[in-house]
């Protein structure tokens, strides 16, 4: 099976833009979870998303939404970008129902978003 | 909401020694708790995870533990070898939803050296 994908591996945007990144999820797999990683927060949850809805949300501000499509891709924006939205953004996903398998979280390679 | 606290931040150990990390989680519902290995400029890669209706699970040199009344569980890695330096993180699936999220600890730098 391929791996989670995402697009673009790397961004420079300006302060004030807008951005999309996309995620692909593992075959099969319903469930997408978006990650922030920066040097000094670590690793913070944004939101998941299971079967087109938003089941979770993190601790971020409204400049962050996403969405998920009818084949379990999705995408993540950030509006009005400020310099401290430079991080790593990695999606995440899993099978996302009950069963023996479904935590299992797999993260793709993510996208470098620097803001300037 | 969950918390996930681990330590060290930084291990380093000798080639062939054991390393071991400690996390520990503030919500007693949490029910499953994964660890992530990163190497530098990869994506983290779940290398064993255990839920909490288990106290240990092994993967060749690889073990976790969980205590759920201390609220604290760990990765021990034997044998370490040079191609286990890398950023380890633990996490603990928060309660919310059918499935809830995962918490990350601040993650730890292990250090093999030859």
């Amino acid at each position: 099976k391929a791996g989670v994908t995402q697009t673009p591996r790397y961004l420079i945007k300006t302060r004030g833009q807008q951005v999309t990144l996309s995620c692909s999820p593992i075959s099969g797999h319903r469930s997408v979870s978006w990650y922030q990683q920066t040097p000094g927060q670590g690793l913070q949850f944004l939101f998941e998303y299971f079967s087109e809805t938003q089941r979770n949300k993190g601790n971020f501000p409204g400049r962050f939404s996403g969405r998920q499509f009818s084949n379990s891709r999705s995408e993540m924006n950030v509006s009005t970008l400020e310099l401290g939205d430079s991080a790593l953004y990695l999606c995440a996903s899993s099978w996302g129902t009950s069963g023996e398998y479904s935590y299992e979280q797999y993260f793709g390679p993510g996208t470098r978003l620097t803001v300037t | 909401g969950e918390n996930v606290e681990q330590h060290p931040s930084t291990l380093s150990v000798q080639e062939g020694d054991s390393a071991v990390i400690k996390c520990t989680y503030s919500d007693s519902a949490s029910n499953y708790f994964p660890w992530y290995k990163q190497e530098l400029g990869k994506r983290p890669q779940l290398i064993i995870d255990i839920r909490s209706n288990v106290g240990e699970k092994k993967d060749q040199r690889i073990a976790v533990t969980l205590n759920k009344t201390a609220k604290h569980f760990s990765l021990h890695i034997t044998e370490t070898q040079p191609e286990d330096s890398a950023v380890y993180f633990c996490a603990a699936k928060g309660y919310g939803g059918s499935q809830g999220n995962l918490i990350f600890g601040k993650g730890t730098k292990l250090s093999v050296k030859p």
